[in-house]
């Protein structure tokens, strides 16, 4: 089983519809979440991070539920310009180990 | 402006020859990072580094090399040992190694021929 999964998608919505991902990891000590967007054949740029509380910028909202080992970013009213792929990365710190491990992405077309 | 930078953003080199991918920031992060994106894989962590003159070899580090003799800069050579050469190479740092929040530079296209 990979350490942190993601569904490839593409998820296909039209312009103005809600659209949620989700990102499974499988190591119980992972420590801090993000979300990151990438452009098509560009580097991924932060989006969020995710907190235990779950948090929200603008049409964005992250949530982490730490019992079934998830998180899930939410974006509502879907722009064009939203259509990237999202990758979810979750750090493991403990003993030796200390790195971030990236998902393969979530690919979401908004169509007009 | 502040940022990370990677030098070229494409680079195309013959089977057998080594090469260098540039990666420097003005972030005045302590650590950096190598990664490779293959088509419908994720990152994978090639080299990182905590501070200067001092780097760990991350999940594939097979077939490369880095350096850090500088804070600003974290070169990665590619040598004629790696295998699959061809893939996008991307640079990031974080304040140190016990913040995570990485951020990226714009990469540099491989293509081994």
């Amino acid at each position: 089983r990979k350490e942190v999964e993601q569904d490839p998608g593409p998820f296909n919505v039209p312009e103005g519809a809600t659209v949620a991902f989700n990102c499974t990891y499988s190591n119980s000590a992972s420590q801090s979440f993000f979300w990151y967007r990438q452009d098509c054949r560009k580097e991924p740029k932060l989006l969020m991070s995710v907190y235990s509380s779950g948090n929200e910028d603008g049409r964005f909202t992250a949530q982490l539920n730490r019992a079934s080992q998830y998180i899930s970013l939410l974006i509502r009213d879907s722009k064009l310009s939203d259509s990237a792929t999202y990758l979810c990365a979750v750090r493991i710190y403990g003993g030796a180990t200390n790195k971030l491990i990236f998902g393969t992405g979530t690919l979401l077309a908004v169509q007009p | 402006d502040g940022g990370i930078t990677q030098s070229p953003k494409y680079l195309f080199r013959k089977e057998g020859q080594n090469v260098t991918l540039s990666c420097e920031q003005n972030l005045n992060h302590d650590a950096m990072y190598w990664y490779r994106q293959d088509p419908g894989q994720g990152l994978r962590l090639i080299y990182y580094s905590q501070i200067v003159n001092d780097f760990q070899k991350g999940d594939i580090a097979e077939g490369y090399s880095v350096s850090r003799e500088k804070k600003e800069s974290f070169p990665l050579t590619v040598t004629s040992a790696q295998k699959n050469p061809t893939a996008f190479y991307l640079c990031a740092s974080s304040i140190d190694h016990r913040d995570y929040t990485q951020y990226f530079g714009p990469g540099t296209r491989l293509t081994v021929l």
